[in-house]
């Protein structure tokens, strides 16, 4: 079954530590996204890669940077963690450019900042 | 990016079929309509979609529209495994990105 893995299920850190959240995908897919969702607004995209060493703005990047060195991997950094950003954050991965290919979700990762 | 609206929530009794609708009178000819579900505690999962015609697969069917301005998601006999928020979204021909809109929760009555 192909798979999207997020190297965390819950996470909790201090105000101000780097955080970085992992995604791994087994699919071969081109394309990987970053998402955070929050009650009451949704999932909104933070990042986005089309290829290795690329990367894309989404919505809402501030406070986040990216880093996709091996096609399989895309990790999101939040450089100085804040409460903010206490939220569940989700990976996806998709197989290239064309609407004919649907996403593929990891679990997500709930972060809470303290 | 063309927006969809669709009903906060919907409540269907367990082994009938339900019909989730969605509105998206602003689709430009390249857009795709996908439909994905987030089930409690997971990450969305993609359902299907189309571009013009109706479409089936193991998971449910959608029915597009003539003009393509509204669809439907159809699940032909629910369960309580298909409690979630369904999510309409049109996705353009040239970008990959997808926007995600405040979706549909499903209740299933037993």
């Amino acid at each position: 079954d192909v798979k999207v893995t997020q190297s965390s299920r819950y996470l909790v850190k201090r105000t101000g530590e780097k955080v970085f959240l992992e995604c791994v995908q087994d699919m071969d897919h081109e394309n990987m996204f970053w998402y955070r969702q929050d009650p009451g607004l949704g999932l909104r995209l933070i990042y986005f890669s089309y290829d290795v060493k690329m990367k894309e703005k989404g919505d809402i990047p501030e406070g986040y940077s990216v880093s996709r060195e091996k096609k399989e991997r895309f990790s999101l950094i939040l450089e100085s963690a804040s409460t903010n950003q206490t939220s569940m954050y989700l990976c996806a991965s998709s197989p290239g450019q064309g609407t004919s290919y649907g996403y593929t979700f990891g679990s997500g990762t709930r972060l809470t900042v303290v | 990016d063309a927006k969809t609206t669709q009903p906060n929530s919907m409540e269907s009794n367990e082994e009938e079929p339900v019909h989730l609708p969605c509105n998206h009178s602003t689709i430009s000819g390249t857009d795709y309509i996908h439909w994905y579900r987030q089930l409690p505690s997971q990450g969305p999962e993609y359902v299907i979609h189309g571009l013009t015609s109706n479409v089936n697969n193991r998971m449910a069917s959608l029915a597009i529209a003539e003009d393509r301005k509204s669809s439907t998601l159809i699940l032909h006999r629910a369960t309580l495994r298909d409690a979630a928020v369904y999510y309409c979204i049109l996705r353009d021909g040239w970008d990959d990105k997808i926007i995600f809109g405040k979706g549909t929760r499903l209740h299933i009555l037993p």
